[in-house]
């Protein structure tokens, strides 16, 4: 399995544009995780789904901030409009069953900056 | 939300054991404690995982005290390619509902 999958791996737009997240969990994982990390505030959990659907949002930071999952083996994170303060390296993370202190499988992650 | 805390670095020698430890006050009754590590540029990886007690695997030991409110990640004979950020990961029971907290992270630095 060539394990999570997060598309772009660098992304730099500029404040106020649409950046969109991509990611591909490991296949037959049920559970999918969204995480922000910054050297402030460490890695924060924004978003898990189980088996396509969302379970605990409250880790987004705003309305400006959406994720969808339409099928099993895909899944988005969309910043509209983004601002300096989303840059941070995003990271998706799969796991394959139980909550979500299981074991996670992370992708490389997605460094966003947003001038 | 209480915080899930570490020693924001350590310092170390190749050939010695690190033991690095989290604090979990709140940590959720039926949950695990994993512990994973980060090099630059990668996502988190599993290092090792526990309920109680402890556990052990080739590359790492965990001890959890009977009150499951802290941990220690034990590695045994460090070399430098073990120097990397290492994190703790509980859920955590806030008024009534749970959280995934990750640790605030430790920097392991391996010198030859």
């Amino acid at each position: 399995d060539a394990g999570v999958i997060q598309s772009p791996r660098h992304e730099v737009t500029e404040m106020g544009q649409e950046v969109t997240l991509r990611c591909k969990p490991i296949s037959g994982h049920d559970y999918l995780f969204w995480y922000r990390q910054t050297m402030m505030r460490g890695l924060e959990l924004l978003i898990y789904f189980n088996n396509n659907v969302p379970i605990d949002d409250s880790g987004m930071p705003e309305d400006r901030f959406s994720a969808k999952m339409p099928n099993a083996s895909f899944s988005t994170l969309k910043i509209q409009p983004s601002e300096p303060r989303d840059s941070a390296v995003y990271f998706c993370a799969s796991s394959p069953t139980g909550w979500a202190t299981d074991t996670q499988y992370f992708g490389p992650g997605t460094r966003l900056t947003v001038l | 939300l209480a915080k899930t805390t570490q020693p924001i670095s350590m310092d170390s020698y190749e050939g010695q054991e690190v033991n690095i430890t989290c604090s979990h006050n709140n940590i959720a009754t039926n949950d695990y404690i994993t512990w994973y590590q980060q090099f630059p540029s990668q996502g988190p990886r599993f290092i090792i995982q526990g309920y109680k007690t402890k556990v052990t695997n080739e590359v790492a030991s965990l001890f959890i005290p009977a009150d499951r409110k802290s941990s220690t990640l034990s590695l045994p004979r460090v070399s430098l390619s073990d120097t990397a950020v290492y994190y703790c990961l509980v859920g955590v029971r806030n008024t009534g509902f749970q959280k995934l907290v990750f640790g605030t992270g430790t920097r392991l630095l391996v010198s030859p």
